[in-house]
């Protein structure tokens, strides 16, 4: 079975840090990917995603995602954090010729930073 | 504005009583879904819905039902059958394609239902 895995549970930042949170999964064929995060008190919203195409990803608010078939990874990043990133991070994977009903969510990853 | 909309936010009940959670989108969306999430695992699929009068089980069906009346709605019960209820229910919705692709999916703000 298709599983993703998120090995940081809790990560903890001070403001202007680099970010990496890794995502590693187990499916060998073409997968969709992406990275959905959930701000504290509001609801879970795409945060960006690859399909196909350069595996450097950009999303919404500074982030970026690199796909690395070689690694089964689809790691995210952010250059400089702020605290309004504090939120849960979850990474997720369908292979690529299935729709949600297939999507494998990993654990997730709660980011705190500190101001 | 657009979205789902997901009642009550929180929910109380006693074991051996059935209990249904709404989930309404004006989003137009053809697709919807039940997730299940537990502290220290990632959401996992209850029941999803392509289109209206048809619905499928995910990965975690036993001890819920599901209806698909109408586009907007997709209201989730609980039953009794249900072993460990107690969990933050989340709904979603998306577009559906036909080839398959995954949709970017659009969530609710979840239920969080205590059964004791």
């Amino acid at each position: 079975a298709q599983s993703v895995s998120q090995h940081n549970h809790h990560v903890i930042l001070s403001e202007a840090a680099s970010l990496e949170l890794g995502c590693n999964y187990s499916y060998g064929g073409t997968v969709n990917l992406f990275w959905y995060v959930q701000y504290p008190g509001q609801h879970l919203q795409l945060l960006l995603k690859y399909f196909s195409g350069d595996p450097l990803v950009k999303g919404i608010k500074g982030f970026e995602a690199e796909f690395i078939k070689s690694k089964f990874s689809f790691n995210l990043r952010k250059p400089s954090v702020q605290w309004s990133d504090t939120a849960e991070y979850f990474c997720a994977v369908t292979k690529g010729n299935f729709g949600n009903e297939k999507l494998t969510f990993g654990t997730g990853t709660r980011l705190t930073i500190i101001p | 504005d657009g979205g789902i909309t997901q009642s009550p936010k929180y929910l109380f009940r006693k074991e051996g009583q059935n209990v249904t959670l709404s989930c309404e989108q004006n989003l137009n969306h053809d697709a919807m879904y039940w997730y299940r999430q537990d502290p220290g695992q990632g959401l996992r699929l209850i029941y999803y819905s392509q289109i209206v009068n048809d619905f499928q089980k995910g990965d975690i069906a036993e001890g819920y039902s599901v209806s698909r009346e109408k586009k907007e709605s997709f209201p989730l019960t609980v039953t009794s059958a249900q072993k460990n209820p107690t969990a933050f229910y989340l709904c979603a919705s998306s577009l559906f394609t036909s080839q398959g692709l995954a949709s970017p999916l659009h969530f609710g703000n979840g239920t969080r239902l205590t059964v004791t």
